[in-house]
């Protein structure tokens, strides 16, 4: 399957700060892009979809200004947690796809994820 | 209701033995299934897709019942290798490229 690199694999910040991550394609052309949210021993939870050269699409409850999400190339998208809190901690993993058609799923490859700790 | 709802589990089985892991979906629309495996603060691995006419591999079968929106995974010969938590999953949007996650039922294969 293709390669999917995520950055930081894990970060401990103070509350209030703002932290970024990256997800990259390494070996393939991602046209859209998932943010996934896993708490201890919950499911992933879907965050946001991102398509290349668009504004991300997010799931209801999630916030888009505390959830910035850039997905500026082919083989790059960002998420910034903005204003961190505690409750921020969790696991975020990207996932990233090639071209959809309509009606038809693209496998998704999944980056290692990133742990954040918020103190 | 969940939309994906798992049976947490864990199971506890020795080495050899048949498991079966069972998964309900709430959305009709679903259009595709799968069953992902994650290990311990790890990302998921897709397993295997799910398909309604069933389908095998090596060890692993997996069947869906559309008309009762059921989808299981059925293990034989366990490994202590299988232990994970086992991920039902199904699609849906527009694009049908939305995957919804069940919370995953945990496995322990001990010797």
């Amino acid at each position: 399957g293709a390669v999917v690199s995520q950055h930081p694999s894990w970060v401990i910040c103070k509350s209030g700060t703002s932290v970024k991550i990256e997800c990259r394609s390494l070996d393939f052309q991602a046209t859209t892009m998932f943010w996934y949210r896993q708490f201890p021993k919950q499911s992933l939870m879907l965050m946001a979809t991102s398509n290349e050269g668009s504004k991300a699409t997010y799931e209801q409850g999630v916030e888009k200004d505390k959830f910035l999400i850039n997905h500026a190339s082919l083989t790059l998208s960002t998420l910034t947690v903005t204003s961190a809190h505690p409750e921020d901690s969790s696991f975020y993993i990207c996932s990233a796809a090639g071209t959809s058609v309509s009606g038809s799923y693209n496998e998704q490859f999944f980056g290692p994820g990133t742990r954040l700790t918020v103190l | 209701r969940k939309e994906v709802e798992q049976d947490p589990g864990p199971f506890n089985v020795p080495e050899g033995a048949t498991v079966a892991f069972n998964c309900t979906y709430s959305n009709s629309a679903s259009q595709s299934f799968f069953w992902y495996r994650q290990d311990c603060r790890k990302e998921p691995k897709l397993l295997m897709s799910v398909y309604s006419s069933g389908n095998e591999d090596g060890r692993f079968t997996a069947q869906l019942n559309r008309a009762s929106q059921y989808i299981s995974l059925l293990i034989r010969d366990s490994k202590l290798s299988d232990s994970a938590t086992y991920l039902c999953v199904a699609t849906h949007g527009e694009y049908g490229n939305k995957l919804v996650f069940g919370a995953g039922t945990i496995l322990r294969v001990k010797s």
